[in-house]
């Protein structure tokens, strides 16, 4: 099973919007709705942004949405702030071998 | 409130074994999921291996099945890997975390992949 394909980095102004997207295949993104993401800053342990696709814990900013159309899945940061520089990592649920699949993470630098 | 503690890391020769431990310091650990994680460094996330609540159901990768087994003790609100023949590219922290559970319509329901608490993380190390 091969990782979900998310893009090495993006970037953007504060206030502006960015997008992340995380490619998987029909054995995973494509058939399940169990598409969460994570953010981790360096040194740190990931903390949980979104689980099925569009649900945010609590405690989570509403600047952070999720989305999924056929293989693909996607996070949005709105209102981009100096403190959503970090690392972004999607994972699935996978009908293969394995149960999970981690994206290849995202670096998100804030311009 | 689920707070999680790993331990067991440390350096180990290629082809030895070691046991990682997480605690759980809450009162509703036998509820929970539990996974482990691990970052390689400078790399990303790579799941590795999940029980469930019960303890009856248990899921590796493949890049660990045949060599880590899972485990956990519900009295003991502690979760546990067993790692033997390690490899250098076993080499990462390892991270413990639990399932998010939700309550809706009277039903409770974990979210697979939704990894909500997480340890701090501990080092292991295969030289080779």
């Amino acid at each position: 099973q091969s990782a979900l394909t998310q893009p090495a980095s993006v970037s953007g102004s504060p206030g502006q919007s960015i997008t992340i997207s995380c490619t998987g295949t029909s054995n995973d993104i494509g058939v399940y709705n169990y598409v969460s993401w994570y953010q981790q800053y360096p040194g740190k342990a990931p903390k949980l942004l979104i689980y099925e696709v569009n649900n945010r814990p609590s405690g989570v900013s509403n600047r952070f949405s999720g989305s999924k159309s056929g293989n693909t899945a996607s996070l949005t940061i709105s209102g981009l702030r100096a403190e959503d520089e970090s690392d972004y990592y999607c994972i699935s649920y996978t009908s293969t071998t394995t149960l999970y699949v981690f994206g290849t993470g995202t670096k998100v630098t804030v311009l | 409130e689920v707070q999680l503690l790993e331990s067991g890391g440390g350096l180990v020769q290629r082809g030895g074994s070691l046991r990682l431990s997480c605690a759980d310091s809450g009162l509703t650990f036998s509820t929970y999921a539990m996974s482990w994680v691990r970052q390689a460094p400078g790399k990303g996330l790579e799941w590795i291996s999940t029980i469930s609540a019960s303890g009856g159901n248990t899921y590796y990768a493949d890049s660990v099945r045949g060599r880590f087994t899972i485990s956990r003790d519900n009295s003991e609100n502690t979760l546990s890997l067993q790692m033997n023949s390690l490899r250098a590219e076993d080499t990462a922290i390892y991270f413990c975390a639990s399932t998010l559970r939700y309550c809706i319509g009277g039903g409770c329901y974990s979210s697979p992949g939704a990894f909500d608490i997480w340890g701090q993380g501990t080092m292991v190390t295969v030289s080779a």
